[in-house]
């Protein structure tokens, strides 16, 4: 069966620097792979995803993935964070169109 | 709105009170699904429906007890719950049950269970 870990649970960054979110999957066959957001108070909104094909995606608010399999890893990059992005940040994986299954979360904490 | 509406926002209980959990969507989708949100721990899949047939129920103990009436409605009945059930739940929708890489899921707001 799949899982997902989320190796920091909080990562506070100060505002305009770079951030890396990482996310390991393991699997035994191939899947697809999902950052999803949640801002206070609010549900899981979908970020991008990774299916086939351009192992780097992005999202449109500056948001990008890399997949990479010989790593298990699809790690999730902006090069500039502002205010607004500050939320909890989930991995997750799904098998051949099994039901998602999700990482812990990283809260991503933004300082002004 | 997403596209998911989730009543109560909030919702403070006895251990030995019987609630409702609803959950509606307008997106047409036939699949929908059941997660507990705990601190520190992953999202975890409780209940999942497809055409309003339970397809998978992840040991989830008796005193939750899903519904799902038609494909737009879903419920989550509650009794003698107890403080560790404490958590947000958050129900989501998709497409059809195998529509999940090309759509992900639309998730509600969460209802915010306190279980006292």
């Amino acid at each position: 069966a799949q899982s997902v870990t989320q190796l920091d649970s909080q990562v506070p960054v100060f505002e305009e620097a770079p951030v890396e979110l990482r996310c390991n999957y393991s699997s035994s066959v191939s899947v697809y792979l999902f950052w999803y957001v949640q801002y206070p108070n609010q549900g899981l909104q979908l970020l991008l995803k990774y299916l086939s094909g351009s192992t780097l995606v992005e999202s449109i608010n500056g948001f990008e993935a890399e997949f990479n399999k010989s790593q298990t890893s699809f790690h999730l990059r902006k090069p500039s964070v502002h205010i607004s992005d500050t939320a909890e940040y989930f991995c997750a994986v799904s098998e051949r169109n099994t039901p998602l299954v999700f990482g812990k979360g990283t809260r991503l904490s933004v300082i002004a | 709105e997403t596209g998911v509406t989730q009543t109560p926002r909030h919702l403070v209980m006895g251990m030995t009170n019987k609630k409702s959990l609803k959950c509606e969507q307008h997106l047409g989708h036939n699949a929908m699904y059941w997660y507990k949100q705990s601190a520190k721990k992953p999202l975890e899949l409780m209940f999942v429906y497809s055409l309003e047939e339970r397809v998978e129920n992840n040991s989830v103990p008796s005193r939750f007890s899903p519904e799902c009436p038609n494909s737009s409605h879903l419920f989550l009945h509650l009794h003698t719950l107890q403080p560790e059930d404490s958590a947000l739940y958050l129900c989501a929708s998709s497409p059809t049950l195998t529509a999940i890489a090309n759509y992900g899921y639309t998730f509600g707001s969460g209802t915010r269970l306190t279980v006292v």
